[in-house]
């Protein structure tokens, strides 16, 4: 199995862009999450997805993040307009199903700059 | 709410020596999962370890081994005869059963261990 796939694995962008970033989970897994990696925060989750459904999006920080995940294979998360403090790694991860709480496994993550 | 207590920052050790992480976990839940995962200097998290809470069995992996205490709510992780390779921050995790927590891992600060050969 390809494991978690996550595009790009760096980003460098300007304050005021928007940013997308992509997520492929593991084919067969039905949920799917969005987390965030600071020093500070340290592991926080954004939003999570079951059968291609937002289930919770308490997470997300504030309106200028929005996450979609169109089918079972693809999901985004979109950054607009992208901010210096929103710097950090996106992981994604999916599971096989979160309502058996199966183990999470997660991608390489997305560093994000933005300057 | 959940919460997931690593009071440990950073354990320094010498190559050949044991390491005791430590985890403390706050529920409601009287379903709950708990989970360790190793995220290497390359960054990526690996899953290490899943106890379901009605399983109190220590459980052992080679040089990894888990000691589950529901009594103090503790799910310690020791490294027995620490190698170089096991140099990583350890994340301690917990997944619940009710609306607010189920499917959502609730992971503690981490605990960076570093081995000198």
């Amino acid at each position: 199995d390809a494991g978690v796939i996550q595009s790009p694995r760096h980003e460098v962008t300007e304050m005021g862009q928007e940013v997308t970033l992509r997520c492929k989970p593991i084919s067969g897994h039905n949920s799917l999450f969005w987390y965030r990696q600071t020093m500070m925060r340290g592991l926080e989750l954004l939003i999570y997805f079951n059968n291609n459904v937002p289930i919770d999006d308490s997470g997300m920080p504030e309106d200028r993040f929005s996450a979609k995940m169109p089918n079972a294979s693809f999901s985004t998360l979109k950054i607009q307009p992208s901010e210096p403090r929103d710097s950090a790694v996106y992981f994604c991860a999916s599971t096989v199903d979160s309502s058996m709480n199966t183990e999470a496994f997660f991608g390489q993550g997305t560093r994000l700059t933005v300057v | 709410a959940q919460k997931v207590t690593q009071a440990q920052t950073e354990i320094s050790v010498v190559e050949k020596e044991d390491v005791t992480l430590d985890c403390v976990y706050e529920t409601r839940d009287t379903t709950y999962y708990l989970f360790w995962y190793k995220q290497p200097p390359s960054g990526e998290l690996v899953f290490l370890i899943r106890r379901n809470s009605f399983d109190e069995q220590n459980e052992i992996s080679g040089r990894y081994s888990w000691n589950f205490q529901k009594s103090t709510s503790s799910f310690n992780f020791t490294i027995t005869a620490s190698q170089v390779v096991d140099s990583a921050v350890y994340f301690c995790a917990l997944s619940g059963r009710t609306t607010d927590s189920w499917g959502k891992f609730q992971f503690g600060a981490g605990t960076q261990v570093v081995v000198t050969p």
